[in-house]
C-alpha cells in the first residue's frame, strides 16, 4: 500500500531532550515536507527536501534540523525541545504537485 | 511575501447544496500552484484538487471545482451536491512551482446538515 508512515504517532517529552520524529515514504517521490498544525494558523511548513541530501528552509525551521540521507526518509530532529514546539506534526511527500500526507504525530513538550 | 488567506473561520451548507469556500492568495511569482486539502475530524489530510497559474481551465474533480479568478487572485473551492461526509476542516494552499515551499491558509471549517 502506497503510504507515508510516521512514528511516533504521540509523544510527551520534558524540554531540552533530544527527539526525532522518522517519516518514511515508500512512492519513490522526490519531494518530502515537514509542517506543523496549529489551531488557526493552518499548516506551516518547516523544512522541505527536493532530492537526497538537498534540504531547504520553509517558513519556521528554527528549533528544527532535518536530513535526507535516502530518498524514502525525512527525520525530523528537536535537538533541544521547548513548550512551543508543542504541535501536530505532518510529513508528507509528493511526486511534484500534490502531496501525500502522514498521520500526523501529536508532541507535547513539558 | 506569498500570503494565504481564508475568510470563512466556519460555514454551514444543507445537505446536497452546492457550497463555496474563498480562498484569496497573495504572491509576486509568476509560476505557481494553488492546492486544496480536505482534513475529517480523524486528523488525516486528503489532496482535492490543483490549479497551475497558467491553467485556462478551472481544474475539477469529481464534486469538486476550483473557480480560479487569476486577476482578482481568488482560488474557491466549490462543492457541490453536498453530503454529510463533507463535514471536515478544508485548507487552501500556494506552491512556487520553481521549488517547493508551500503555504496554508488557516482553514474553513465545513458543516454539512442533513
Amino acid at each position: 500500500e502506497a503510504q507515508v508512515t510516521q512514528n511516533p504517532r504521540y509523544l510527551i517529552t520534558v524540554t531540552g531532550k533530544k527527539l526525532t520524529v522518522t517519516c518514511s515514504q515508500n512512492m519513490n517521490h522526490e519531494y518530502m515536507s515537514w509542517y506543523r498544525q496549529d489551531p488557526g494558523l493552518g499548516l506551516r511548513q518547516i523544512y522541505y527536501s527536493m532530492n537526497v541530501e538537498v534540504t531547504d528552509k520553509g517558513d519556521v525551521p528554527e528549533g528544527y534540523k532535518v536530513s535526507r540521507k535516502e530518498k524514502r526518509n525525512f527525520p525530523l530532529i528537536l535537538e533541544s525541545p521547548s513548550p512551543n514546539q508543542t504541535s501536530l506534526y505532518f510529513c508528507a511527500s509528493s511526486p511534484y504537485y500534490e502531496q501525500y500526507f502522514g498521520p500526523g504525530t501529536r508532541l507535547t513538550v513539558t | 511575501a506569498q500570503k494565504i488567506t481564508q475568510t470563512q473561520p466556519g460555514m454551514f451548507v444543507q445537505e446536497k447544496e452546492a457550497v463555496t469556500l474563498d480562498c484569496t492568495y497573495d504572491t509576486s511569482d509568476q509560476s505557481y500552484g494553488l492546492f486544496w486539502y480536505k482534513q475529517p475530524s480523524s486528523g488525516e489530510m486528503i489532496f482535492l484538487i490543483y490549479q497551475g497559474s497558467y491553467d485556462e481551465q478551472n481544474a475539477t474533480e469529481g464534486r469538486y471545482s476550483l473557480n480560479f479568478q487569476k486577476a482578482r487572485k481568488s482560488a474557491n473551492l466549490v462543492i457541490s451536491a453536498s453530503q454529510l461526509g463533507d463535514s471536515a476542516m478544508y485548507f487552501c494552499a500556494m506552491r512556487n512551482t520553481g521549488g517547493f515551499k508551500t503555504i496554508f491558509g488557516a482553514g474553513t471549517r465545513l458543516f454539512v446538515k442533513a
